[in-house]
């Protein structure tokens, strides 16, 4: 079966750019997914990517894709407080797997004024 | 447009005893879900359904059991609750699979313990 994996905890200061990390382990073509769940909420869909992409900017995240590697990357350009919160990584395969959402634990993402 | 609406927010249960959480969506999204979180995990994936009247296994089914005669709910329900069912149980919808580029919308979530 897949695997998600992510950091647990990253801070960064206010104004800084955050990276969050995440590794997979299914080969085939996918769908990966940035979710963002703030205290008390549900997640909320930030930004996705096929797998035959590398690089997908969207205002203040970019989300880089290295295949080879099986690795993903959020970054959050200028953070602000009202960034901090949990990240989820999250994968969706094709085929049998295609109803289901792989997600990682979740990166705590602290803002520090 | 209210999205995805779980209820109730909170509960405590007895173990042994029974309890339905609730989920409605007004997107008329044929795809539905529930997940459970709990503390420093990711989402498993309880149930699905693809449409009224067709649901099927996720990744965590044991202990409960779900149905669904309208498009727009989708109820959970534990029979015989034990401790180690006690969870954030999310609910979500989307308009279609989950192998797309189309979101899952989240509810905000029922706090279940379970003593």
């Amino acid at each position: 079966g897949e695997d998600v994996e992510q950091s647990l905890f990253l801070s960064v200061r206010e104004g800084d750019s955050s990276v969050i990390n995440c590794t997979y382990t299914d080969s085939s073509s996918t769908y990966l997914y940035w979710y963002k769940q703030e205290p008390g909420a549900g997640l909320q869909l930030l930004t996705y990517i096929f797998s035959n992409m590398d690089m997908k900017q969207d205002q203040r995240l970019t989300v880089l894709l290295n295949k080879k590697d099986k690795h993903l990357s959020l970054r959050i350009a200028d953070t602000q407080t009202g960034d901090s919160a949990i990240y989820f990584c999250a994968e969706s395969m094709s085929g049998a797997g295609s109803y289901q959402l792989t997600f990682g634990k979740g990166t705590k993402l602290s803002v520090i004024p | 447009n209210a999205g995805v609406t779980q209820t109730p927010k909170f509960h405590i249960l007895k173990i042994g005893q029974s309890m339905t959480l609730q989920c409605t969506q007004d997107m008329n999204h044929n795809y539905m879900y529930w997940y459970r979180q709990d503390p420093g995990m990711g989402l498993k994936l309880i149930y699905y359904s693809v449409g009224a009247g067709i649901t099927d296994k996720g990744e965590v089914p044991n202990g409960y059991n779900v149905s669904r005669s309208t498009t727009e709910d989708f109820p959970l329900r534990l029979e015989l609750a034990a401790p180690s069912q006690t969870s954030v149980y999310f609910c979500a919808s989307s308009y279609s699979s989950p192998y797309s580029n189309q979101p899952q919308h989240f509810g905000d979530g029922t706090r279940l313990s379970i003593l």
